[in-house]
């Protein structure tokens, strides 16, 4: 069974610190990894995603993240916030090998302080 | 298209009235996905189908629930005698056939009244 756990509710930095939003996940299989941001109101846009290639992915608007098997982590990183970050943001998995829907975390809310 | 469409934005029913909503995959995709947004951060799986085909029906409440994804037309989903726990947004993804990433459409507000 597959499972994603996002370890912080609402994150608050500094605009033009660092950004850290944490996911685990559990999966049977060797999983697909996404995150995902949604901004108030608004659908849900895919900012990156780990498919069994590179273990370091680079996705849209300056974010990042590092899919470690070891630590079944795939945190979500970027070098400076922009007031344009805060959203929530989800961390999804999915294997495929059992059904096409994906499972998705709880989300974490970012707000970037001016 | 390019993107995911999805009408209407917002859509209001009475308790006990249908209620339908559409979507538009992006052209070339083989599977559309319908999600439920209930509470902020909960989404809910509903239905998933491989072009024309039920691929996985395992979230959908058997009762009052109903979607096609018919040749040439937007997929659609369907909900008898709306009840009030039925407002929530629904969201309506695609992918491609490889299965990889699925690009979500900007979803449809239900308010049962």
């Amino acid at each position: 069974a597959q499972s994603v756990t996002q370890l912080d509710s609402h994150v608050s930095v500094s605009e033009g610190t660092p950004v850290l939003l944490r996911c685990n996940y559990s999966s049977s299989y060797s999983p697909s990894l996404f995150w995902y941001v949604q901004h108030p109101n608004k659908g849900l846009q895919l900012l990156l995603k780990y498919t069994s290639a590179a273990t370091l992915v680079k996705g849209i608007n300056g974010f990042e993240a590092e899919f470690k098997k070891s630590e079944t982590s795939f945190h979500l990183t970027k070098p400076s916030a922009h007031m344009s970050d805060a959203a929530e943001y989800f961390c999804v998995v999915s294997d495929y090998s059992s059904a096409s829907k994906i499972i998705f975390g709880s989300g974490t809310r970012l707000s970037i302080r001016p | 298209g390019e993107e995911v469409a999805q009408t209407p934005k917002h859509l209001v029913r009475g308790e006990g009235q249908k209620a339908k909503l559409y979507c538009a995959p992006i052209k070339g995709h083989s599977y559309v996905f319908w999600y439920q947004q209930v509470l902020k951060n909960e989404f809910k799986f509903l239905i998933s189908f491989q072009n024309e085909n039920v691929f996985d029906e395992t979230g959908m409440p058997k009762e009052r629930f109903s979607a096609k994804c018919l040749p040439n037309s937007p997929c659609s989903l369907e909900i008898q005698a709306t009840k009030l726990e039925d407002s929530a947004v629904y969201f309506c993804a695609s992918s491609p056939p490889l299965l990889l990433e699925q690009y979500f459409g900007p979803g449809t507000r239900l308010t049962v009244t």
